[in-house]
């Protein structure tokens, strides 16, 4: 079964820290895992795309790792600011005719000042 | 470039009544889709179309749920009759390439059904 899935399910953190989000995937056959970045009450905006040949890619203060090999990718925050508050979505393409997209259901990161 | 737009940004109507959202993807986007995101969960996607043509419905509970892309450029998506169970957040995205183009969402109509 094609699934996501992400950890922790929410994250305290103080203004100024760093934090690590995981996601597991059994997504099959792979193309891409992407990171989406969802403010409250708003959609999802994209952070990264990481495709089977990228390890690390960055982002700013965000750098979002991949190991295909164990299907776990992770988004690294540094520095964290109080905007950086905010739901984090991996999302994973299924390869195929029409890029089926399997969506975790999110860490929800609080930075607090 | 202009984003995808969504309207309403929130409706609220009474359960067996019927509703329509409207979206207008990033121009030259040919793949759209509509998410169903209840809250603390992550978007479910109800119908995925490349032009005017649906790719998957699969998830979309079409006695109640339609949608329409007229014209491979504008959308709307219609619940008729609304159950209790359909408030959520409804999110329109589009993309250039869904192979290797990230989506690009509205901010998503707010549904609250009494």
């Amino acid at each position: 079964k094609n699934q996501v899935e992400q950890s922790p399910q929410s994250l305290i953190i103080l203004e100024g820290k760093n934090c690590t989000l995981q996601c597991n995937y059994t997504v099959s056959p792979f193309s891409n895992l992407r990171w989406y970045k969802q403010d409250t009450g708003r959609g999802p905006v994209s952070l990264t795309i990481m495709t089977f040949s990228e390890n690390t890619k960055s982002n700013g203060r965000y750098t979002a790792t991949l190991d295909a090999d164990t299907k776990q990718s992770s988004l690294h925050i540094t520095a964290s600011q109080l905007s950086d508050s905010a739901s984090y979505i991996c999302v994973v393409p299924r390869g195929g005719s029409n890029y089926k997209l399997t969506f975790g259901k999110g860490t929800l990161l609080t930075v607090n000042p | 470039e202009a984003g995808v737009a969504q309207s309403p940004r929130y409706k609220i109507i009474e359960k067996r009544q019927s509703v329509a959202f409207w979206c207008n993807p990033i121009s030259g986007h040919a793949t759209l889709y509509w998410y169903q995101q209840i809250l603390g969960q992550g978007p479910k996607l109800l119908i995925q179309f490349q032009n005017n043509g649906v790719v998957d419905d699969s998830q979309l509970p079409k006695d109640r749920f339609s949608a329409e892309r007229l014209k491979g450029v504008d959308s709307t998506l219609k619940i008729q009759p609304a159950k209790l169970e359909d408030s959520a957040v409804y999110l329109c995205a589009s993309s250039l390439d869904p192979r290797n183009q990230p989506q690009h969402f509205g901010d998503g109509t707010r549904l609250s059904i009494l």
